[in-house]
């Protein structure tokens, strides 16, 4: 079993849709969590922390939920530059790595 | 401030040949990372480094793979002698001890093993 899940997708949606990604992990001592986005041909890059409270950044909310090991992003108002590759990832502190997940295809049509 | 700077960006070459891929970090940035991601195998750690000194290895997929790192300033990834399976995208990625779990990677280098 692959440390963190994610459904490959890909996940195809109108512009102005909202779109959800899960994904979970199975080490219980992850202690950070993060979505990286990466565009085709492009490297990853930070797209947003998840916190226990749940947070937003604009028209993007995570939540982490630590019993289920279960993280979640939600995409609201979908553009067409949202296509991107979402990544799921998780720190460990031991050992300072970042483990991700495969990632979760997103296209955004008009 | 430049990014994660990384070269070649292409590389193509032949079963059995020698190839090192170059990485410049963030300046200021304490570690760097070294990374390949494959269709079948995603985003997978080779390595990283401290201050210059290899912490953890245990990705590196065998004696075929090294990488060193003589300054602050540069990394290198040596594969010899490249076989097919090493066809790849490798990205370096570094961060600074304050936000270890935040991670700025280069563009890297696509790699093809003929």
């Amino acid at each position: 079993r692959k440390e963190v899940e994610q459904d490959p997708g890909p996940f195809n949606v109108p512009e102005g849709a909202t779109v959800a990604f899960n994904c979970t992990y199975s080490n219980s001592a992850s202690q950070s969590f993060f979505w990286y986005r990466q565009d085709c041909r492009k490297e990853p890059k930070l797209l947003m922390s998840v916190y226990s409270s749940g947070n937003e950044d604009g028209r993007f909310t995570a939540q982490l939920n630590r019993a289920s090991q279960y993280i979640s992003l939600l995409i609201r108002d979908s553009k067409l530059s949202d296509s991107a590759t979402y990544l799921c990832v998780v720190h460990r502190e031991y050992g300072n790595k970042l483990v991700f997940g495969a990632g979760t295809i997103l296209r955004v049509k008009s | 401030d430049a990014g994660v700077i990384q070269s070649p960006r292409h590389e193509v070459t032949e079963m059995g040949q020698e190839v090192t891929l170059r990485c410049k970090p963030i300046s200021g940035h304490d570690y760097l990372f070294w990374y390949r991601q494959t269709m079948m195998r995603g985003l997978e750690l080779l390595i990283y480094f401290n201050n210059n000194v290899p912490i953890d290895d245990s990705g590196m997929p065998e004696d075929r793979f090294s990488a060193k790192m003589p300054n602050a300033s540069f990394s290198t990834l040596k594969i010899q002698p490249s076989e097919p399976r090493d066809s790849a995208v490798y990205f370096c990625a570094s961060s600074n001890r304050d936000r270890q779990e935040t991670q700025y990677f280069g563009p890297g280098t696509r790699l093809l093993v003929l």
